[in-house]
């Protein structure tokens, strides 16, 4: 799987919308591209994915670049309970059944 | 809602002893993983099943650690002759096929080896 950068950490205020960054320059066309979080004390949780449109959820919107080189997951309006590891991930479509490749992820952290 | 479960949720033991860890995935999941996770970095894989066959292993798994799903359901990952490098959280995670796969974590288990 190719390789993405985060931040390492960001912060947002209670139901202001928050942007997370991902950049992943040596994506492939077949790749997906995935956002799993982790909140304190507990298993990853998957948030999101897409391929080339921009995606919403119940939980969060995924932007797409149009040269998909970059994406931004979006909390609309962030609560106390957003607060957690993100990670972004590529996913090869062609290579379903292999594991995740987790990196360190971007930290958010929510004040009220 | 069944999600993934894990037991224990911790365990404390002793270097050199050896520990047992077990996973019950999604009712109908065909595929397994285990990863673990230290303080501070994302999850490392560590091994995959396909219903009872594990498919794929990482260098991270020594000899020292063993696991298997006998008839496909629950998973069992043992870590034998544990030492303190061993400490960490261990994640269990379950998925149906297909080409955009959704893994479904459980809430891990701690290992402290002392």
């Amino acid at each position: 799987d190719a390789k993405t950068t985060q931040p390492n950490s960001m912060e947002s205020n209670e139901e202001e919308p928050v942007h997370l960054p991902c950049n992943h320059s040596t994506i492939s066309g077949t790749d997906y591209i995935h956002w799993y979080r982790q909140l304190p004390s507990q298993g990853p949780e998957y948030v999101i994915h897409g391929l080339t449109s921009n995606v919403n959820n119940r939980m969060a919107s995924l932007a797409i670049a149009e040269d998909r080189k970059s994406s931004t997951l979006i909390l609309h309006r962030a609560t106390l309970r957003d607060a957690a590891v993100y990670y972004c991930i590529l996913r090869d479509v062609d290579q379903a059944g292999t594991a995740l490749i987790f990196g360190k992820g971007t930290t958010l952290s929510v004040s009220s | 809602d069944t999600g993934v479960s894990q037991n224990p949720r911790h365990k404390i033991t002793k270097r050199g002893q050896n520990v047992t860890f077990r996973c019950d995935p999604i009712s109908e999941h065909n595929r397994l993983y285990w990863y673990r996770q230290t303080l501070g970095q994302g999850p490392e894989f560590l091994t995959y099943f396909q219903n009872e066959a594990q498919l794929e292993k990482s260098r991270l798994l020594s000899d020292r650690f063993s696991a298997e799903r006998p008839k496909g359901s629950f998973s069992t990952l043992e870590i034998q002759r544990t030492e303190q490098g061993d400490s960490a959280m261990y994640l269990c995670a379950s998925s149906l096929p297909g080409r955009q796969e959704t893994q479904y974590f459980g809430p891990g288990t701690r290992l402290l080896v002392l």
